[in-house]
């Protein structure tokens, strides 16, 4: 069974850092890229970044560039999302997901038969900002 | 960056029924378009890829259409268990986008 397994929920004071993990089973960790959103308290999606596990490489949203960290282990097969200098407005649960396909900055990469969704989620990480 | 704009925001039909959601993008996305399925506490879960491409194991009263910056989403014979929020993403360039969500109840 496929499966994205995240650590358990967090609170931290503003100015903090967090680090949220997301442990991949039951397929090849390297061979898909990890994706994190977060969901503000009842808002939609929001896209924060990739991390390719295979070589470490990472793209970040121009809004969380410099403030977030995406790094893995692969000896564990364990993708982290580290968010600094926390507001409370990062109250939010965070997701990690699975994605084949790779998008970069030039726009999707078209792969014989690779898929560009999040087809496996991890269950979200609620991380609250709180003094 | 791409806005994904989607409409309406919140419906409500009868079971049975055939719901129409809609995504329009601020520029030409080609098919390049994803529909998800997030019901209350849970993570979201893709029934549609590539804007036509029913996920494995969805049901086919679920479709998706569409090309260029206009994109529909269709329940047709709503159930209960359709109860949920839906969300298109765009994936043909950085950052990846998301519609605001249309949270689909029953009347």
């Amino acid at each position: 069974q496929v499966l994205l397994l995240q650590s358990g929920p967090d609170v931290k004071k503003p100015g903090a850092s967090v680090r949220v993990s997301c442990e991949a089973s039951g397929y090849t960790f390297v061979d898909y890229y990890v994706h994190w959103i977060r969901q503000a308290p009842g808002q939609g999606l929001e896209w924060m970044g990739w991390l390719n596990p295979k070589s470490g490489g990472t793209n970040y949203a121009p809004k969380f560039q410099g403030r977030v960290t995406l790094t893995r282990d692969t000896a564990v097969n364990t993708a982290y999302m580290e968010l600094h200098s926390l507001r409370f407005d990062d109250t939010a649960v965070y997701y990690c997901a699975r994605v084949d396909g790779p998008v970069t900055i030039y726009g999707v990469v078209l792969s014989e038969g690779a898929r560009y969704d999040m087809d496996v989620w991890g269950q979200g990480t609620t991380v609250i900002v709180s003094s | 960056d791409i806005q994904m704009t989607q409409s309406p925001s919140s419906l409500s039909a009868f079971v049975g029924d055939t719901v129409t959601i809609t995504c329009q993008a601020s520029q030409n996305i080609k098919n390049h378009l994803n529909w998800y399925k997030q019901k209350p506490g849970k993570a979201p879960q893709v029934v549609i890829f590539d804007a036509s491409v029913l996920e494995s194991g969805v049901p086919s009263r679920f479709t998706g259409s569409g090309s260029g910056t206009r994109f529909t989403f269709t329940i047709t014979s709503l159930k209960p268990e359709d109860i949920a929020t839906y969300f298109c993403q765009q994936y043909h360039n950085l950052p990846l986008t998301f519609g605001g969500g249309t949270r689909v109840g029953i009347k």
